[in-house]
Protein backbone atom coordinates (compact mmCIF):
# COMPACT_ATOMS: atom_id res chain seq x y z
CA UNK A 1 0.00 0.00 0.00
CA UNK A 2 1.31 3.48 -0.78
CA UNK A 3 2.04 5.60 2.45
CA UNK A 4 4.02 8.16 4.07
CA UNK A 5 7.58 7.36 6.78
CA UNK A 6 9.01 8.59 8.81
CA UNK A 7 12.39 7.97 10.48
CA UNK A 8 13.89 7.72 12.84
CA UNK A 9 10.19 8.28 14.68
CA UNK A 10 12.57 9.33 18.33
CA UNK A 11 16.13 11.32 18.07
CA UNK A 12 17.84 12.28 21.02
CA UNK A 13 20.50 14.38 20.03
CA UNK A 14 23.02 17.30 21.80
CA UNK A 15 23.18 21.02 20.97
CA UNK A 16 25.10 21.84 17.80
CA UNK A 17 24.93 18.48 16.23
CA UNK A 18 23.06 17.91 12.32
CA UNK A 19 20.57 15.81 12.50
CA UNK A 20 18.96 14.98 9.21
CA UNK A 21 15.23 13.46 9.62
CA UNK A 22 13.70 11.17 6.88
CA UNK A 23 10.44 11.31 4.61
CA UNK A 24 9.73 9.11 2.56
CA UNK A 25 6.07 8.99 0.40
CA UNK A 26 5.21 6.27 -2.23
CA UNK A 27 2.42 7.82 -3.50
CA UNK A 28 3.96 9.81 -6.13
CA UNK A 29 2.93 13.00 -4.57
CA UNK A 30 4.23 16.16 -5.83
CA UNK A 31 3.67 18.37 -2.83
CA UNK A 32 5.48 17.50 0.49
CA UNK A 33 5.48 19.65 3.65
CA UNK A 34 7.56 19.80 6.95
CA UNK A 35 5.85 20.71 9.80
CA UNK A 36 6.52 20.94 13.85
CA UNK A 37 3.93 20.70 16.61
CA UNK A 38 4.55 22.34 19.78
CA UNK A 39 2.05 22.90 23.13
CA UNK A 40 -0.35 26.13 22.24
CA UNK A 41 1.27 26.70 18.68
CA UNK A 42 -0.41 23.66 16.97
CA UNK A 43 1.31 22.82 13.31
CA UNK A 44 3.69 25.32 11.99
CA UNK A 45 5.08 24.69 8.51
CA UNK A 46 9.06 24.85 8.31
CA UNK A 47 9.56 24.55 4.34
CA UNK A 48 7.54 23.00 1.45
CA UNK A 49 8.55 21.38 -1.90
CA UNK A 50 6.07 21.55 -5.15
CA UNK A 51 8.53 19.22 -7.29
CA UNK A 52 12.12 17.59 -7.63
CA UNK A 53 14.76 20.66 -7.20
CA UNK A 54 11.82 22.59 -5.54
CA UNK A 55 12.06 24.44 -2.15
CA UNK A 56 10.63 26.68 -0.16
CA UNK A 57 10.42 28.28 3.29
CA UNK A 58 7.63 28.06 5.76
CA UNK A 59 6.75 30.54 8.84
CA UNK A 60 9.49 28.94 11.23
CA UNK A 61 11.95 27.99 8.56
CA UNK A 62 15.09 29.82 10.79
CA UNK A 63 17.85 26.78 11.63
CA UNK A 64 16.37 23.85 8.93
CA UNK A 65 17.15 23.09 5.32
CA UNK A 66 15.60 20.90 3.07
CA UNK A 67 16.34 19.57 -0.46
CA UNK A 68 14.19 17.39 -3.01
CA UNK A 69 16.52 15.10 -5.24
CA UNK A 70 13.67 12.79 -5.85
CA UNK A 71 9.42 12.38 -5.86
CA UNK A 72 9.52 10.20 -2.45
CA UNK A 73 11.86 12.08 -0.11
CA UNK A 74 12.15 15.32 1.11
CA UNK A 75 14.35 15.08 3.94
CA UNK A 76 14.56 17.98 6.78
CA UNK A 77 18.39 18.76 8.04
CA UNK A 78 18.87 21.25 11.18
CA UNK A 79 22.32 22.67 10.62
CA UNK A 80 23.11 22.80 14.59
CA UNK A 81 20.67 21.42 16.75
CA UNK A 82 19.42 24.06 19.31
CA UNK A 83 17.35 23.66 22.09
CA UNK A 84 14.31 25.02 21.11
CA UNK A 85 13.94 22.83 18.47
CA UNK A 86 13.22 20.06 20.85
CA UNK A 87 9.79 19.17 19.25
CA UNK A 88 7.51 16.56 17.15
CA UNK A 89 8.09 16.73 13.69
CA UNK A 90 5.31 15.91 10.92
CA UNK A 91 6.00 15.33 7.20
CA UNK A 92 3.13 15.72 4.61
CA UNK A 93 2.20 15.44 1.28
CA UNK A 94 -0.64 15.88 -1.05
CA UNK A 95 -0.89 15.08 -4.88
CA UNK A 96 -1.24 18.47 -6.31
CA UNK A 97 -0.31 22.31 -6.01
CA UNK A 98 -4.24 23.04 -5.90
CA UNK A 99 -6.85 22.59 -3.16
CA UNK A 100 -5.62 19.19 -2.23
CA UNK A 101 -5.82 16.79 1.25
CA UNK A 102 -2.58 16.77 2.78
CA UNK A 103 -1.95 13.54 4.19
CA UNK A 104 0.50 13.40 7.53
CA UNK A 105 3.09 11.18 7.91
CA UNK A 106 3.91 9.27 11.61
CA UNK A 107 5.67 11.73 13.14
CA UNK A 108 9.64 12.14 14.65
CA UNK A 109 9.99 13.12 18.28
CA UNK A 110 13.25 15.16 18.40
CA UNK A 111 14.96 16.32 21.92
CA UNK A 112 17.92 18.50 22.14
CA UNK A 113 19.63 18.44 24.80
CA UNK B 1 -1.42 36.21 5.12
CA UNK B 2 -4.21 33.79 6.12
CA UNK B 3 -4.57 33.58 9.61
CA UNK B 4 -7.09 31.40 11.42
CA UNK B 5 -8.22 31.41 14.99
CA UNK B 6 -10.10 28.26 16.58
CA UNK B 7 -12.27 27.74 19.90
CA UNK B 8 -12.47 26.52 22.46
CA UNK B 9 -9.03 25.33 22.87
CA UNK B 10 -10.28 22.61 25.45
CA UNK B 11 -14.18 21.30 25.11
CA UNK B 12 -15.59 18.54 27.72
CA UNK B 13 -18.62 16.72 26.84
CA UNK B 14 -20.83 13.64 28.09
CA UNK B 15 -20.94 10.73 25.91
CA UNK B 16 -23.68 11.22 24.05
CA UNK B 17 -23.91 14.56 23.80
CA UNK B 18 -23.25 17.39 20.89
CA UNK B 19 -19.54 18.96 20.65
CA UNK B 20 -18.98 22.13 18.30
CA UNK B 21 -15.37 23.62 17.40
CA UNK B 22 -15.46 27.12 15.53
CA UNK B 23 -13.14 28.56 13.08
CA UNK B 24 -12.68 31.76 11.67
CA UNK B 25 -10.24 32.85 8.76
CA UNK B 26 -9.24 35.82 8.06
CA UNK B 27 -8.31 35.36 4.08
CA UNK B 28 -11.65 35.96 1.65
CA UNK B 29 -10.37 33.94 -1.14
CA UNK B 30 -9.52 30.86 1.22
CA UNK B 31 -11.33 28.32 -0.43
CA UNK B 32 -10.89 24.70 1.42
CA UNK B 33 -10.86 23.81 4.83
CA UNK B 34 -9.87 20.60 5.89
CA UNK B 35 -10.55 18.98 9.49
CA UNK B 36 -7.84 16.71 11.48
CA UNK B 37 -8.09 14.78 13.93
CA UNK B 38 -5.33 13.87 16.31
CA UNK B 39 -4.99 10.94 19.00
CA UNK B 40 -2.45 11.61 21.63
CA UNK B 41 0.75 10.13 20.34
CA UNK B 42 -0.02 9.39 16.74
CA UNK B 43 -0.68 11.49 13.26
CA UNK B 44 -3.12 14.05 12.17
CA UNK B 45 -6.12 12.16 9.79
CA UNK B 46 -8.12 13.97 7.82
CA UNK B 47 -12.03 13.27 8.83
CA UNK B 48 -13.87 15.66 7.22
CA UNK B 49 -13.42 18.34 4.76
CA UNK B 50 -15.30 21.10 2.58
CA UNK B 51 -14.82 23.32 -0.44
CA UNK B 52 -16.11 26.88 -0.71
CA UNK B 53 -18.70 25.98 -3.19
CA UNK B 54 -20.80 24.25 -0.35
CA UNK B 55 -21.90 25.11 2.68
CA UNK B 56 -22.03 22.30 4.42
CA UNK B 57 -21.15 18.85 5.11
CA UNK B 58 -21.82 15.61 6.64
CA UNK B 59 -20.46 11.85 6.96
CA UNK B 60 -22.41 10.00 9.52
CA UNK B 61 -21.63 12.12 13.33
CA UNK B 62 -19.88 14.59 11.84
CA UNK B 63 -20.24 17.53 9.47
CA UNK B 64 -18.96 20.99 8.93
CA UNK B 65 -20.34 24.18 7.79
CA UNK B 66 -19.20 27.02 6.28
CA UNK B 67 -20.10 30.56 6.42
CA UNK B 68 -18.38 32.69 3.96
CA UNK B 69 -19.66 35.99 4.42
CA UNK B 70 -18.86 35.67 7.98
CA UNK B 71 -15.53 34.05 7.34
CA UNK B 72 -15.88 30.81 9.42
CA UNK B 73 -16.48 27.02 9.49
CA UNK B 74 -17.53 24.76 12.30
CA UNK B 75 -17.34 21.07 13.23
CA UNK B 76 -20.23 19.76 14.65
CA UNK B 77 -20.10 16.25 16.29
CA UNK B 78 -23.18 14.65 17.12
CA UNK B 79 -23.53 11.82 20.05
CA UNK B 80 -20.52 12.12 20.93
CA UNK B 81 -18.34 8.40 22.09
CA UNK B 82 -14.95 8.25 24.60
CA UNK B 83 -13.56 6.90 20.87
CA UNK B 84 -13.69 11.08 19.83
CA UNK B 85 -11.50 11.96 22.46
CA UNK B 86 -8.96 13.58 21.04
CA UNK B 87 -7.22 16.74 19.35
CA UNK B 88 -8.95 18.79 16.34
CA UNK B 89 -7.47 21.00 14.15
CA UNK B 90 -9.03 23.38 11.18
CA UNK B 91 -7.42 24.61 8.54
CA UNK B 92 -8.05 26.88 5.61
CA UNK B 93 -6.31 27.01 2.25
CA UNK B 94 -6.07 30.30 -0.03
CA UNK B 95 -5.47 29.35 -3.92
CA UNK B 96 -3.08 31.44 -4.44
CA UNK B 97 -0.76 29.61 -2.20
CA UNK B 98 -0.63 26.45 -3.66
CA UNK B 99 -1.87 23.81 -1.32
CA UNK B 100 -0.05 25.42 1.91
CA UNK B 101 -2.58 25.18 5.09
CA UNK B 102 -2.48 27.75 7.79
CA UNK B 103 -3.65 25.40 11.30
CA UNK B 104 -5.64 26.75 13.75
CA UNK B 105 -4.07 25.60 17.43
CA UNK B 106 -6.28 23.36 18.10
CA UNK B 107 -9.57 21.77 20.42
CA UNK B 108 -8.73 18.96 22.75
CA UNK B 109 -11.96 16.96 22.97
CA UNK B 110 -12.97 14.98 26.18
CA UNK B 111 -16.08 12.90 26.21
CA UNK B 112 -16.74 11.59 29.59
CA UNK B 113 -18.28 8.24 29.63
Amino acid sequence: DAEITQSPRHKITETGRQVTLACHQTWNHNNMFWYRQDLGHGLRLIHYSYGVQDTNKGEVSDGYSVSRSNTEDLPLTLESAASSQTSVYFCASSETEWTDTQYFGPGTRLTVL
Amino acid sequence: GENVEQHPSTLSVQEGDSAVIKCTYSDSASNYFPWYKQELGKRPQLIIDIRSNVGEKKDQRIAVTLNKTAKHFSLHITETQPEDSAVYFCAASPPYNFNKFYFGSGTKLNVKP
